[in-house]
């Protein structure tokens, strides 16, 4: 597809359990970003990946949290041990190279932690 | 770091009134400036974008925004609203020399009554 896709688009989980969402980017993005949306929240950044070099994980809230990304493709986002608080939709942006470049945005995934 | 206020987070009005969003943030360099909408049931889509230039930028839909440099302001306008407008505004802002992650606001919801 022409955008960016996100599985599972809903996910509910048992609180502990760990759980894997995925982000297929527009293809030749070099960018690729995840953020959290809290329920009544804006959007809050979690990581980003620019093409090969390290990722900028400063948005990460916790160990239990990490990303992967291979080259310009897909990228996954781990949460280990969820804790209730984690609930929220976890959106994938992806984009080009430079400052001026806008973002464009998945459908996100809607975790719930039980 | 850089922080994005919106105000007024729930925001009702009938159809053909004016609106207007305000948007303040807080970083005293270069930077580029987003307005993003979520229509019920949709992910993030890009109404507006600010680089450079002329401070009035227009978007899709009829709407507009202006950069007000010295107010630290980008407040979102439209004259005539119409119940298709029924969305989540949500104004961001990037630092036009950092790795061009989004701070964004809280968001506005937006009803519009036909």
């Amino acid at each position: 597809g022409a955008g960016v896709s996100q599985s599972p688009s809903n996910k509910v989980t048992e609180k502990g359990k760990d759980v894997e969402l995925r982000c297929d980017p527009i293809s030749g993005h070099t960018a690729l970003y995840w953020y959290r949306q809290r329920l009544g929240q804006g959007l809050e950044f979690l990581i980003y990946f620019q093409g090969n070099s390290a990722p900028d994980k400063s948005g990460l809230p916790s160990d239990r949290f990490s990303a992967e990304r291979t080259g310009e493709s897909v990228s996954t986002l781990t949460i280990q041990r969820t804790q209730q608080e984690d609930s929220a939709v976890y959106l994938c942006a992806s984009g080009g190279t430079g400052g001026s470049y806008e973002q464009y945005f998945g459908p996100g995934t809607r975790l719930t932690v039980t | 770091a850089q922080s994005v206020s919106q105000h007024n987070h729930h925001v009702i009005l009938s159809e053909a009134a004016s609106l207007e969003l305000g948007c303040n943030y807080s970083y005293g360099g270069t930077v580029n400036l987003f307005w993003y909408v979520q229509y019920p049931g949709q992910h993030l889509q890009l109404l507006l974008k600010y680089f450079s230039g002329d401070p009035l930028v227009k978007g899709i839909k009829g709407f507009e925004a202006e950069f007000i440099k010295s107010k630290f302001s980008f407040n979102l306008r439209k004259p005539s609203v119409q119940w298709s407008d029924t969305a989540e505004y949500f104004c961001a802002v990037n630092n036009y020399y950092g790795n061009n992650r989004l701070a964004f606001g809280k968001g506005n919801q937006v009803v519009v009554i036909p």
